[in-house]
């Protein structure tokens, strides 16, 4: 069974850098033809997709958020993370990270976590 | 980037209805398309994938149709547990996007 789990802090000060990890289990993030992928939920709203790795290493970032956002990973942990810079409280969110199959779907996703931008 | 437009915003059915949902996508995304069941304070959940597939595990009261750009998701009969918030999702093209939800509430 494929988990994934979010950590990281949950109270971010504006203009600073949120910082998010999501640890893997049940599956290798380095390897096969997934992808590993963040999206956010303001409250109340829709799901924004925010990027996606391949086990490749290879990145696709969402247009509008692409200057400001950098996914990295650990393949000895099996964890990829999310840097955003910059960030306001538009930013406030719940962060999810999810596996994304080949033909696009979101089959897994972890439980999600909240970041508040506020000083 | 694909806008996605779900109709109606909400809904109220009761217990047995059956009820359907739209998805309307600004182009042509074949058959890339999902669909989400979401509670509060929950992850989304994959009901239907590609359109038409149920997801493994799903009941198959739910349902999915369309290509192109219109898209139809059915539950046959209302369970209790199926009173949440419904999301559509195209994979065509990146960036990947959702519509903005469908309520589903009780009558």
């Amino acid at each position: 069974q494929v988990q994934l789990q979010e950590s990281g802090p949950g109270l971010v000060k504006p203009s600073q850098t949120l910082s998010l990890s999501c640890t893997v289990s049940g599956d290798s993030i380095s390897r096969g033809s997934y992808s590993w992928s963040w999206i956010r939920q303001p409250a109340g709203k829709t799901l924004e997709w925010i990027g996606r790795m391949y086990s490749t290493g290879s990145i696709n970032y969402n247009p509008s958020l692409e200057s400001r956002v950098t996914m990295s990973r650990d393949t000895s942990k099996n964890q990829f993370s999310l840097k955003l810079s910059s960030v306001t409280a538009a930013d406030t969110a719940v962060y999810y990270c999810a596996r994304l199959g080949g033909t696009g779907v979101f089959d897994y996703w972890g439980q999600g976590t909240l970041v508040t931008v506020s000083s | 980037d694909i806008q996605m437009t779900q109709s109606p915003s909400s809904l109220s059915a009761s217990v047995g209805d059956r009820v359907t949902l739209t998805c309307q996508a600004s182009e042509d995304i074949s058959n890339y398309l999902n669909w989400f069941q979401q509670k509060p304070g929950k992850a989304p959940k994959l009901l239907i994938h590609d359109a038409s597939s149920l997801q493994t595990g799903v009941p198959s009261r739910f349902s999915g149709s369309g290509s192109g750009t219109n898209f139809t998701f059915s539950i046959s009969s209302l369970q209790p547990e199926d009173f949440a918030r419904y999301y559509c999702q195209q994979c065509k093209n990146l960036p990947i996007t959702f519509g903005q939800g469908t309520r589903l509430e009780t009558k």
